[in-house]
């Protein structure tokens, strides 16, 4: 079946760090990616997706760009701050059910 | 547009008592989705519906759990003679034309 993998936590940096959370995936066709953060407390939000190969999705300074070739949607984020501090799941969907599947998600942890 | 809700946020039960959830999607979203998370992993699917039919439902939506939206608006998800392993996050989320999914906050299940 459809799965997703995502390098284990947790993963601890200092503000203003590069970030690199990877993610990859096995599908039985061309799925849409999704990275989903949920902040302490807070339910699941939509960080970005991307929907076809070559596709970079992007918000909040966060980018992934979905490689089809290595099968991946590696999160990336050029500077973080304490407030990126949460959980980030990566996710797709395949077909028209739109039903999501998770990877069991990263806790990130930033210091000042 | 006030987003997804979910009630109770909390709900501790005893074993064997039965529980119901209820998820207000974002008005006008005709899909709706149902999923379990427990600790330290990603989001289960349980179930979607579209409007008011089910339309598809997980193998680990066992007989003792069933969920209804009956008029394609609100619905509600109820486990029958609740078990330990049931404890987790129900997670509620919905969509319109798009695939991109919003979640509520989910009800934290506890059963003792």
């Amino acid at each position: 079946g459809d799965s997703v993998t995502q390098m284990e936590g947790p993963v601890t940096l200092s503000e203003e760090a590069f970030l690199t959370i990877n993610c990859t995936y096995t599908a039985t066709g061309y799925p849409s990616l999704f990275w989903y953060v949920q902040y302490p407390g807070e339910g699941l939000q939509l960080l970005l997706k991307a929907t076809k190969a070559d596709d970079k999705g992007s918000n909040k300074g966060f980018e992934a760009t979905y490689r089809k070739e290595t099968t991946s949607f590696h999160l990336e984020k050029g500077s973080v701050q304490v407030s990126d501090s949460a959980v980030y799941f990566c996710a797709l969907t395949l077909g028209s059910n739109y039903k999501l599947t998770f990877g069991k998600g990263t806790l990130l942890t930033v210091n000042p | 547009d006030t987003g997804v809700s979910q009630n109770p946020r909390h709900k501790i039960t005893k074993r064997g008592q039965n529980v119901t959830f209820r998820c207000d999607p974002i008005s006008e979203h005709n899909r709706l989705y149902w999923y379990r998370q427990t600790l330290g992993q990603g989001p289960e699917f349980l179930t979607y519906f579209q409007n008011e039919a089910q339309l598809e439902k997980s193998r680990l939506l066992s007989d003792r759990f069933s969920a209804e939206r009956p008029k394609g608006s609100f619905s509600t998800l109820e486990i029958q003679r609740t078990e330990q392993g049931d404890s987790a996050m129900y997670l509620c989320a919905s969509t319109g034309s798009g695939n991109e999914q919003y979640f509520g906050p989910g009800t934290r299940l506890t059963v003792t």
